[in-house]
């Protein structure tokens, strides 16, 4: 079956600009989770959706991002305004339900803020 | 905060050798404990997990991982390498999540470099 799937795959933009990344997870899991892999930094818990509980966001860096998921399936993240050191690949996740269950990544989104 | 450290940021062996990644967490509960591997250009994928049971864990590609509690730790280990090992390999943990979700929390992840 298809695997977590996210797009675009590259993304440049310049600062200032807001950007929108998008997250389709694997059919049936109710978890959705998104990451953020940056040099110095490693990977870094952003937000995580259940169901049609409210998202955790407590991994959000700012409140320039935020983050959405419609229908319990598709996921958006928006970083607006964007800086240089939001630059990384945002990767997201799902799982069939969120008690530790293993995750499954997507390819991710490479994000670069000139 | 729970934290997980990785000691080894690159590691580099020649084939057949031997392998043994650290990996330590700090988390007082009951935890689950994963080692993902990212081969270069791919995506993130799960070698192996621990939930329960047997604290001696096997994952695919003849990796296995030992989760002693007393120590914290859930090292990786390999008998022989492959050039094919060539990755990077993060040790993650769950954390629980105010809706009772569970979020991953990794280490800084080591770069293995297997010579042929």
């Amino acid at each position: 079956g298809a695997g977590v799937s996210q797009s675009p795959s590259n993304k440049v933009t310049e600062k200032g600009k807001d950007v929108e990344l998008r997250c389709d997870p694997i059919s049936g899991h109710t978890a959705l989770y998104w990451y953020r892999q940056s040099l110095g930094q490693g990977l870094e818990f952003l937000i995580y959706f259940q169901g049609n509980s409210a998202p955790d966001k407590s991994g959000l860096p700012s409140d320039r991002f935020s983050a959405e998921r419609t229908g319990g399936s598709v996921s958006t993240l928006t970083i607006q305004r964007t800086q240089q050191e939001d630059s990384a690949v945002y990767l997201c996740a799902s799982s069939f339900e969120g008690q530790g269950g293993e995750q499954f990544f997507g390819p991710g989104t490479r994000l670069t803020v000139l | 905060a729970q934290s997980v450290s990785q000691h080894n940021h690159h590691v580099i062996l020649s084939e057949a050798a031997s392998l043994e990644l650290g990996c330590n967490y700090s988390y007082g509960g009951t935890v689950n404990l994963f080692w993902y591997v990212q081969y270069p250009g791919q995506h993130l994928q799960l070698l192996l997990k621990y939930f329960s049971g047997d604290p001696l864990v096997k994952g695919i590609k003849g990796f296995e991982a030992e989760f002693i509690k007393s120590k914290f730790s859930f090292n990786l280990r390999k008998p022989s390498v492959q050039w094919s090992d060539t990755a990077e390999y993060f040790c993650a943990v769950n954390a629980p999540l105010n809706n009772a979700g569970n979020m991953l929390t990794f280490g800084g992840g080591t770069r293995l470099m297997v010579k042929p």
